[in-house]
């Protein structure tokens, strides 16, 4: 199962809503979940199961979709918030994360 | 705190070997299963590897598959991946992280510093 992410760069203001694709080459259900990296930093869990907020992560993320298609969302962009963001997909004990979201 | 600390990494000729490891402390290391991941220099992340809490079950990406080996012991709270034909393109920041349960997943959420492997000549 391929995953891709789209944009591969995303540039937007403080306050901007964004939304971040992520499509799956096959079904897989609800097995996606969503991580932010900063520079120099491990990454962080944001999402599991499409739409489930790790504990401690602000509410202004959210995550939707199942299938083949799935949405990061976060609503009113803090600059703490630039970042890359990859999506992961786990199914038949194989995990895939995605190319990466660049957010400016 | 919840901790996962990797050591091990190096910089290593092709075809040398290394052992990483990844200590565990501030929770109960038995009943998690324990990810590789990596990163190449200026890349996006990779899966190499999981075993599972009690280590009977490990599985791997196509891309290391016969190639690497993952290890634990819940005794001394540490994961193991032993790399033995080292490669250029292995060169990587390996993380290792957590994970509740494999079969249904809810996400790497505790990750280490990572430890970086450099392959040259």
């Amino acid at each position: 199962i391929q995953m891709t992410q789209s944009p591969s760069t995303l540039s937007a203001s403080v306050g901007d809503s964004v939304n971040l694709t992520c499509r799956a080459s096959e079904d897989i259900l609800i097995w996606l979940a969503w991580y932010q990296q900063k520079p120099g930093k491990a990454p962080k869990l944001l999402i599991h199961k499409a739409s489930i907020l790790q504990p401690g992560v602000p509410s202004r993320f959210s995550g939707s979709g199942s299938g083949t298609e799935f949405t990061l969302t976060i609503s009113s962009l803090q600059p703490d918030d630039s970042a890359t963001y990859y999506c992961q997909k786990y199914t038949h004990y194989s995990w895939r994360f995605g190319p990466g979201t660049k957010v400016e | 705190q919840e901790l996962l600390v990797e050591s091990g990494g190096g910089a290593v000729q092709p075809g040398g070997s290394v052992r990483l490891s990844c200590a565990a402390s501030g929770f109960i290391f038995s009943r998690y299963a324990i990810h590789w991941v990596r990163q190449a220099p200026g890349k996006g992340l990779e899966w190499v590897a999981v075993i599972s809490d009690a280590g009977r079950s490990t599985y791997y990406a196509d891309s290391v598959q016969g190639r690497f080996t993952i290890s634990r012991d819940n005794a001394k709270n540490v994961v193991y991946l032993e790399i033995p034909t080292l490669r250029g393109d292995d060169t990587a920041l390996y993380y290792c992280t957590r994970d509740y349960d494999i079969l249904i997943s809810y996400g790497m959420d505790v990750w280490g510093q990572g430890t970086a492997v450099t392959v040259s000549s």
